[in-house]
């Protein structure tokens, strides 16, 4: 089955460590997205990329860095300078045919992320 | 970019039909218009889009007057299964990451 695929679903972190979150999609979508979300919120942009080796970033990039070395991963990095990182992270994929995205975008299943 | 207002809450019975509304003023020419639905602790699951008039598929209807500054998630015989938060984004997608979710609409159905 085609789909995204988060890793790991829980972690846990200690103050003052970085820590890397998974997402791989077999979707051959183009674009793909870092979102967080915090209890009874909405979802907020943290980076997002169009293309293979260029990314830009959203609303709330600071303390998080990414990278897109292959089209089908895009990994988040949570950096020591993300000073309240406990949230709940989506990957999400899209389709950019003919510069519009079609049918949405698809998500993975999270990771939740704790600072202990 | 444009900014979408919905209810943060509405509740409903089972077997009745629930009609969701999403206020996006602001909406550009080029604008879609995308609902998903989010159970807790996962990925939100695209449920519909659409560009104007009426769209439908097999578990929801989407309906956008001729101005656009507005749109109706109509889901139809509600089960308790559907409750859950319902978000609508708005956004011409031609460059990734323009769109913006709200807080999004919790729907609590009732048996």
């Amino acid at each position: 089955d085609g789909g995204i695929t988060q890793s790991p679903k829980y972690l846990f972190r200690k103050e003052g460590q970085n820590v890397t979150l998974s997402c791989e999609q077999n979707l051959n979508h183009d674009a793909m997205y870092w979102y967080r979300q915090d209890p009874g919120q909405g979802l907020r942009l943290i980076y997002y990329s169009q293309i293979v080796n260029d990314f830009q970033k959203g609303d709330i990039a600071e303390g998080y860095s990414v990278s897109r070395e292959k089209k089908e991963s895009f990994p988040l990095t949570v950096t020591s300078a993300q000073k309240n990182p406990t949230a709940f992270y989506l990957c999400a994929s899209s389709i950019l045919a003919g510069g519009q995205t079609s049918y949405g975008y698809t998500f993975g299943s999270g990771t939740r992320l704790t600072v202990v | 970019l444009a900014k979408t207002t919905q209810p943060i809450s509405m509740d409903s019975y089972e077997g009745q039909e629930v009609n969701i509304t999403c206020s996006h003023n602001n909406i550009a020419t080029n604008d879609y218009i995308t609902w998903y639905q989010q159970f807790p602790s996962q990925g939100p699951r695209f449920i519909i889009q659409g560009y104007k008039t009426k769209v439908t598929n097999e578990v929801a209807s989407l309906f956008i007057p001729a101005d656009r500054k507005s749109s109706t998630l109509s889901l139809p015989r509600v089960s308790l299964s559907d409750t859950a938060v319902y978000y609508c984004l708005v956004g011409d997608f031609t460059n990734a990451g323009k769109s913006t979710f709200g807080d999004g609409t919790t729907l609590t159905v009732k048996p």
